[in-house]
Formats: C-alpha cells, sequence, structure tokens
C-alpha cells in the first residue's frame, strides 16, 4: 500500500533554533517528493521538489534531503522564524498512473515560539 | 503566489441546503481538483478533471459533484449538506504537461455545517 508517514506528528521550537522534520514513504513506482507549507486556514505551497536522483535541495532557510534507497526525507529548517509556524507535508508523486497521483502524509505541525 | 481561488473562504449552513464552492484559476491549467482536508489529516482527493467536460471521482467517496465547464472554473456542488460535510475544502490546478506534477493550491473554504 502507497503510504507517506511523518514524524513528529508537532513540534515546539524557540524563534532561531534549528529543526528536522522527517518523512518515510513506501510509494512506488516513485517520481518525485515535495514538501509543502501550509499555513493555518491556506493552501498548501511547494517549498522543494527532488527527484529519485537528487539527494538535496535547498531553498532559502528550507533544506530537504532524500534518500531513496531507505525511501526516506527529511526537511531541515535553519534559524527558525515565528512565521515558519505551520504545517509541513510531505508529498510523493508517483510514476505509474497519467493522473500524476500524489500521495499525502498528515503533515507536521510546527510552532515557532518567541 | 499561485493565480487561484476560492469563494468561498468560511461558509456556517445548516443542514439540508444546497451550497456551491467556487474555484477558479487564471493560469489556463488543464487539470483541476478538489481535495477534502480535516484537521490534522492528510488530504484526500474527492474529484478531478482533465479539462473541459472531464470529471471524475477521486478516492475518497463524496456526495458532491463537480462540473467543468470552462477551463478555468471548477465548482464543487452539494445538494443537500449535513454535518458530516463539514471540512476544509481545497481546490488545486496544475499544468498538462508539467512532468513535475506540481500542483497549485487555492486558500481553501473552510465548511460548517449545522
Amino acid at each position: 500500500k502507497n503510504q507517506v508517514e511523518q514524524s513528529p506528528q508537532s513540534l515546539i521550537i524557540l524563534e532561531g533554533k534549528n529543526c528536522t522534520l522527517q518523512c518515510n514513504y513506501t510509494v512506488s513506482p516513485f517520481s518525485n517528493l515535495r514538501w509543502y507549507k501550509q499555513d493555518t486556514g491556506r493552501g498548501p505551497v511547494s517549498l522543494t521538489i527532488m527527484t529519485f536522483s537528487e539527494n538535496t535541495k535547498s531553498n532559502g532557510r528550507y533544506t530537504a534531503t532524500l534518500d531513496a534507497d531507505t525511501k526516506q526525507s527529511s526537511l531541515h529548517i535553519t534559524a527558525s522564524q515565528l512565521s515558519d509556524s505551520a504545517s509541513y507535508i510531505c508529498v510523493v508523486s508517483d510514476r505509474g498512473s497519467t493522473l500524476g497521483r500524489l500521495y499525502f502524509g498528515r503533515g507536521t505541525q510546527l510552532t515557532v515560539w518567541p | 503566489e499561485a493565480d487561484i481561488y476560492q469563494t468561498p473562504r468560511y461558509l456556517v449552513i445548516g443542514t439540508g441546503k444546497k451550497i456551491t464552492l467556487e474555484c477558479s484559476q487564471t493560469m489556463g491549467h488543464d487539470k483541476m481538483y478538489w481535495y477534502q482536508q480535516d484537521p490534522g489529516m492528510e488530504l484526500h482527493l474527492i474529484h478531478y478533471s482533465y479539462g473541459v467536460n472531464s470529471t471524475e471521482k477521486g478516492d475518497l467517496s463524496s456526495e458532491s459533484t463537480v462540473s467543468r465547464i470552462r477551463t478555468e472554473h471548477f465548482p464543487l456542488t452539494l445538494e443537500s449538506a449535513r454535518p458530516s460535510h463539514t471540512s476544509q475544502y481545497l481546490c488545486a490546478s496544475r499544468r498538462l504537461a508539467d512532468s513535475t506534477d506540481t500542483q497549485y493550491f487555492g486558500p481553501g473554504t473552510r465548511l460548517t455545517v449545522l
């Protein structure tokens, strides 16, 4: 069964600190993995996307890694800011359907305190 | 910022009422999607469309219906709302030729049925 599991479910950190969010997936065949940021009451916005051959991708203070062998990904946030408070969703796309099927994790709810 | 819009943003309505959630995009995207998202849970695909006059049901069974008369417009209708329909509804779109399967999300409609 194609699944995307994220951990932790929620995380509280102080402003300025770093954190790492985890994503494990069983989606096959694999096309790409994306991290989305979803602010409360808003739609998800894409942060990074990685294909099978990419190990790391950065977007400002966000750095995503991918290990396609172990089917794991992480999102590292450096020097957190209050505006980083949001849900971070790991999304995996399969290569097996014309729909371009996306599999969503439940997200990690990050709260940054001043 | 994606050019995809949803109205209303918030809707509180009584049981049995008919409602239509609007979704419009100005990017000329062929594919459009409707997702349902409950708090702390993953997005579930309820409807999608490949283009004008194309509509399909998604993975999650839904009593709602959709139509695609124009490329830019993909409304979702509930003929008789029930409390079990209370949820957040997210609309998304993407280009047919985009091999990365990047979907752009609207801000969502938070529906509460009393």
